[in-house]
């Protein structure tokens, strides 16, 4: 079985600030590992994900996030925040078949003026 | 990118009426479409796994003659809520898996019912 913890259902964070989302998963076989967000009454947008190969992932809006497979870790970060970056943000993990997708609690995101 | 879009994007209804939800993959063939359910606050819950051509998959604790998936074509997967009472009331988002893709889902916009 898979299963997301997403640390902080709420994030704040100043404009021009780094942004820091955590997220530890559990998984018994090699995961795959996706950040989506969600804006209100919106369907979700895939940020970036991690398959295979470099553990550093680049997504789209100047995130990244690192997988650390000593750690059970996928952090989301992105160095400067912006207005339009408050959002929710969803943490999710899939099995290699990607036959099912497992999400976190999520994380809200505040970016203050 | 592809494009899963949903139709409607609100409905209210009466309570005991059914209330049908579209999910179209735009641009690709999806064999696998995902439903969840999403209440305020709270993250995305599967409610069922829909493959075209067969019967839906649904997980556990998801009642399957209220919510009736149908994916009848490659491209449309549909999700009825028959005799829809208040609790029914929430946020339904469907997603279509990009066939030979590495789990990526694409997410509809999202529906949500209000059940009066």
């Amino acid at each position: 079985a898979q299963s997301v913890t997403q640390l902080g259902s709420h994030v704040s964070v100043s404009e021009g600030a780094l942004v820091l989302l955590r997220c530890n998963y559990s998984s018994s076989v090699p995961p795959y590992l996706f950040w989506y967000v969600q804006y209100p009454n919106q369907g979700l947008q895939l940020l970036l994900k991690y398959t295979t190969g470099a553990t550093l992932v680049k997504g789209i809006n100047g995130f990244e996030a690192e997988f650390k497979k000593s750690e059970t870790s996928f952090h989301l970060t992105k160095p400067s925040a912006h207005m339009s970056d408050a959002a929710e943000y969803f943490c999710a993990v899939s099995d290699r078949g990607g036959n099912k997708l497992v999400f976190g609690a999520g994380t809200i995101l505040r970016v203050k003026s | 990118g592809a494009v899963v879009s949903q139709h409607p994007s609100r409905v209210i209804c009466k309570s005991g009426t059914s209330v049908k939800i579209e999910c179209r993959s735009l641009d690709f063939q999806a064999t696998t479409m995902f439903w969840y359910r999403q209440f305020p606050k709270q993250s995305l819950m599967l409610m069922a796994t829909s493959n075209e051509g067969s019967k839906a998959t649904y997980e556990q604790g998801v009642e399957k003659d209220k919510f009736l998936i149908n994916h009848a074509s490659l491209t449309l997967s549909t999700l009825t809520v028959t005799s829809a009472h208040p609790e029914d009331s929430s946020f339904y988002i469907c997603s279509a898996r990009l066939a030979g893709g590495t789990g990526e889902l694409f997410f509809g916009e999202g529906s949500r019912l209000t059940v009066l």
